[in-house]
């Protein structure tokens, strides 16, 4: 069974551009999380969709936002980056029954802000 | 608000030999779930073992163990049998039911031959 899958994998934005990120979960699962990795703040939870709605929200300001489509797959949006916004951006899915919420990662967009 | 500590920024242990990484958590629910996620240098997160609270049985997968204290908050991780491949950042977890994970600041570990 194939696993979470992000594109792209690297990215290079500047300051004021908007970029979006993509993410497949695996088959099955409905929930998809998003996530912001850095060496300063560690492992900091964005959003979390179920079935295309949004469940819950981490504190990010409004710039960072998402949407789930009917199929799971999920986007993550950033408007108008800044230096700060450059990290490992992480998702994971979860949903079968028996599991308990256990999230599955994918491998990370790392985005770049210039 | 749900906390989770891990105290050792770094570890380290020698091939075969067993290591524990140490994880806390505060919380005032009585039902939630607590895992150990694995990062090595690839950047993929991976699952290493989950434990259910209302479970008094430690989790065990493999060479990977927990050592699970529901009244004292604690979760720690065991590594037997420790190989060059367990080189990672591990990642003490916390989730209580529909909500978000939240996640330790992580430990460091290294593997020497």
């Amino acid at each position: 069974k194939a696993g979470v899958t992000q594109t792209p994998r690297y990215l290079i934005k500047t300051r004021g551009q908007q970029v979006t990120l993509s993410c497949s979960p695996i088959s099955g699962h409905r929930s998809v999380s998003w996530y912001q990795q850095t060496p300063g703040q560690g492992l900091q939870f964005l959003f979390e969709y179920f079935s295309e709605t949004q469940r819950n929200k981490g504190n990010f300001p409004g710039r960072f936002s998402g949407r789930q489509f009917s199929n799971s797959r999920s986007e993550m949006n950033v408007s108008t980056l800044e230096l700060g916004d450059s990290a490992l951006y992480l998702c994971a899915s979860s949903g079968l029954a028996g599991e308990g919420d256990t999230q599955y990662f994918g491998p990370g967009t790392r985005l770049t802000v210039l | 608000a749900q906390t989770v500590t891990q105290s050792q920024p770094e570890m380290s242990v020698q091939e075969a030999e067993t290591v524990t990484l140490s994880c806390t958590y505060d919380t005032s629910e009585s039902d939630y779930y607590l895992f150990w996620y694995k990062q090595p240098p690839s950047r993929q997160m991976i699952l290493v073992i989950r434990q259910e609270a209302y479970k008094q049985q430690n989790a065990t997968e493999n060479r990977f163990s927990v050592n699970f204290q529901k009244a004292a908050k604690s979760f720690s991780l065991k590594i037997s049998d420790s190989q060059l491949g367990d080189a990672a950042m591990y990642f003490c977890a916390y989730r209580s039911v529909t909500d978000k994970l939240i996640f330790g600041t992580g430990t460091r570990l290294q593997v020497f031959p």
